[in-house]
């Protein structure tokens, strides 16, 4: 199975700030690799898919880069809207899709 | 515009069954497979498996094969999502979620269901 990693489980910025989540998978896994943002009681919604495309609608202040084991998630300029749990998930395993544990971000 | 809707909160016993329907409506149903994904309190999301709404081909994580049997109903644009011999640990968030694919290999779950809360408690 391939795992994939967050860091940090859990952050706090503040308005204006640029965040940066990262995600590590066990293996190469090229650029198939996915980001969610999860708000309270809602279901995932798609932000990023191929590594570093954005999906139709998101904001422009996010954006996703990495390759092989090494991803990462930024935000350039945090609005409170962004609050939420964040996700990334591997394409590449078909045989079992996963994801990262999550990480949390809170507007300070 | 894309709509996923499922079926309401369950409470079940352990040693039980459940089975969460999810109606697919605002685009062409058989030509989109469908997957399920549940989420535990306080845990990462888990993929459980899909369907290939055209045909009726599945597949399941072995982490649930022999417990969990997804299927579909064309005419109601439905599927189903049985999960059986729950436990405590099968009290999660159980969504649907339709999948894309790009053409080029590069796939994702674009659109997602509300939820449905399955609570496993004696």
């Amino acid at each position: 199975d391939i795992q994939m990693t967050q860091s940090p489980s859990s952050l706090s910025a503040s308005v204006g700030d640029r965040v940066t989540i990262t995600c590590r998978a066990s293996q190469n896994i090229f650029t198939y690799l996915n980001w969610y943002q999860q708000k309270p009681g809602k279901a995932p919604k798609i932000l990023v898919y191929a590594a570093s495309s954005l999906q139709n609608g998101v904001p422009s202040r996010f954006s996703g880069s990495g390759s092989g084991t090494d991803f990462t998630l930024t935000i350039s300029s945090l609005q409170p809207e962004d609050s939420a749990t964040y996700y990334c998930q591997q394409s590449y395993s078909t045989l079992l899709y996963t994801f990262g544990q999550g990480t949390k971000l809170e507007i300070k | 515009q894309v709509q996923l809707v499922q079926s309401g909160a369950e409470v079940k016993k352990p040693g039980a069954s459940v089975k969460v329907s999810c109606k697919a409506s605002g685009y062409t149903f058989s030509s989109y497979y469908m997957h399920w994904v549940r989420q535990a309190p306080g845990q990462r999301l888990e993929w459980m498996g899909w369907i290939n709404t055209a045909n009726g081909d599945t597949q399941y994580s072995e982490k649930f094969q022999g417990r969990v049997t997804i299927t579909r109903e064309t005419s109601a644009t439905t599927v189903y999502m049985e999960l059986s011999s729950l436990t405590s640990e099968d009290t999660a968030i159980y969504y649907c979620a339709r999948y894309w694919n790009d053409g080029y290999g590069y796939t994702w779950f674009d659109s997602w269901g509300q939820g449905a809360l399955v609570t496993v408690s004696s």
